[in-house]
């Protein structure tokens, strides 16, 4: 069974760090690209960052470019997301998600159940 | 960055009747629209990609149609277990983005 285990979350003061983990089992973690997403509280679904399963191609939001950085240990089975200078409006759930190749780009396939992060003085 | 408009933001329906979800992209994406439900305290699921191609386990009652800008996904006969949120995604170009979402609710 593919599982998808975000950890790191928190609450975190403006123009702090955060680091968010996500530990994959069920699948061989090295083939997959991965994302991650997020969700503001009351609100819908927004893409934040993917990897190519080799780290080779990486992709940022511009709200979150020079910010966040994706990252994956392959060893590990882990993927990374490196959370600097962090404002009130990056306040959200934080969702790890599979790369599913489609005709024409990526989807979701896989998803966690999210990591908390509260940005706030 | 391709916006997607949802529509209605909140669809109310009984068991066993059918209902369309409506999406439109800023821009044309071809067929490169993905469906997927949110619901408390489960992974988000994804339903239909490509604009029309059922995920692997998803129920045959879920189906999507459309190409260019205007898109709809349909659940025939509902079930209890379909109530919730609905998001579409464009998968044509990053970045990926998606529509704010159709919540449905048991009437």
């Amino acid at each position: 069974e593919v599982q998808l285990v975000e950890s790191g979350g928190g609450l975190v003061q403006p123009g702090r760090s955060l680091k968010l983990s996500c530990l994959a089992s069920g699948f061989t973690f090295s083939n997959y690209g991965m994302n991650w997403i997020r969700q503001a509280p009351g609100k819908g679904l927004e893409w934040v960052a993917s990897i190519s399963s080799s780290s080779s191609y990486i992709y940022y939001a511009d709200t979150v470019k020079g910010r966040f950085t994706i990252s994956r240990d392959n060893a590990k089975n882990t993927l990374y997301l490196q959370m600097t200078s962090l404002r009130s409006e990056d306040t959200a759930l934080y969702y790890c998600a599979r790369k599913m190749r489609a005709q024409s780009g990526y989807v979701m396939d896989a998803w966690g159940q999210g990591a908390s992060v509260t940005v706030s003085s | 960055d391709v916006q997607m408009t949802q529509s209605p933001y909140n669809l109310a329906a009984s068991p066993g009747e059918s209902v369309s979800i409506n999406c439109k992209a800023s821009k044309s994406i071809s067929k490169y629209l993905a469906w997927y439900q949110q619901k408390p305290g489960k992974a988000n699921k994804l339903l239909i990609y490509d604009g029309s191609t059922l995920q692997s386990g998803i129920p045959s009652r879920f189906s999507g149609s459309g190409s260019g800008t205007d898109f709809t996904l349909t659940i025939r006969s509902l079930e209890p277990e379909d109530f919730g949120l609905y998001y579409c995604q464009q998968h044509n170009e990053y970045p990926y983005t998606f529509g704010a979402g159709t919540k449905l609710e048991l009437k």
